[in-house]
């Protein structure tokens, strides 16, 4: 089986440039979760999809952060404009909805350096 | 809000000791799981522990999750290099267990 994939794997912008982050989950899972990672700390949640419904989406900066998930499946997560503070590991995971106990899996991530 | 604390923060040791990190919060959780970090990867799932007062083993590594389901420690037997990396503990809330937040995590050096 498959795992979940992320492209790019690195990417080094300057502040205020844009970036796009892709996640493609495992097969069949509806729940797909964007977690930021900065250096030191674990995981915190940005936005939780059910399908193409956003679940939770109370810790994405919205002035500047967006995704979307348009035909349930593969995710994008956008930052436009990007701030230094933005440097961190972007992780994508996904679980199978509804089964339990519920358990997620991650991709390998995205590494951001804003510059 | 949910919070987990994890301890210790930092943690080095000599090949053959053994270890116990924590996982601690005021909140009850559905589940709760496990990761294992390495630089430049995403957490890997280790175990996902349910009942209250749950005790799972994974070779060297003990899981236990605490009667009231706030709490959980992963004790480690003769730590070798390989285990050496991030620890990070997750709960599961929300109805069917979809809401997840993390502990900080234990970073854990294992010297040969």
């Amino acid at each position: 089986e498959a795992g979940v994939a992320q492209s790019p794997r690195y990417k080094i912008i300057e502040k205020r440039q844009s970036v796009a982050f892709w996640c493609n989950p495992i097969s069949g899972h509806a729940t797909l979760y964007w977690y930021q990672q900065i250096l030191g700390q674990g995981p915190k949640l940005l936005i939780q999809f059910q399908n193409n419904g956003v679940v939770d989406d109370s810790q994405l900066p919205k002035d500047r952060f967006s995704a979307e998930r348009l035909k349930g499946v593969d995710s994008t997560l956008k930052i436009q404009p990007a701030k230094l503070e933005d440097s961190a590991v972007y992780l994508c995971a996904s679980n199978l909805w509804g089964v339990s106990p519920d358990t997620q899996y991650f991709g390998p991530g995205t590494r951001l350096t804003v510059l | 809000t949910q919070l987990l604390e994890q301890s210790p923060q930092f943690l080095s040791i000599q090949e053959g000791e053994n270890l116990t990190v924590y996982c601690n919060s005021s909140s009850v959780f559905s589940s709760l799981q496990w990761y294992r970090q390495e630089p430049g990867e995403g957490p890997v799932l280790l175990v996902t522990v349910v009942t209250g007062g749950e005790v799972k083993k994974l070779k060297r590594l003990t899981f236990q999750f605490g009667d009231a389901r706030k709490d959980s420690s992963l004790h480690i037997t003769a730590a070798q290099p390989g285990d050496t990396g991030l620890y990070l503990c997750a709960g599961a809330g929300g109805n069917y267990g979809q809401n997840f937040v993390f502990g900080p995590g234990t970073r854990l050096s294992v010297l040969p």
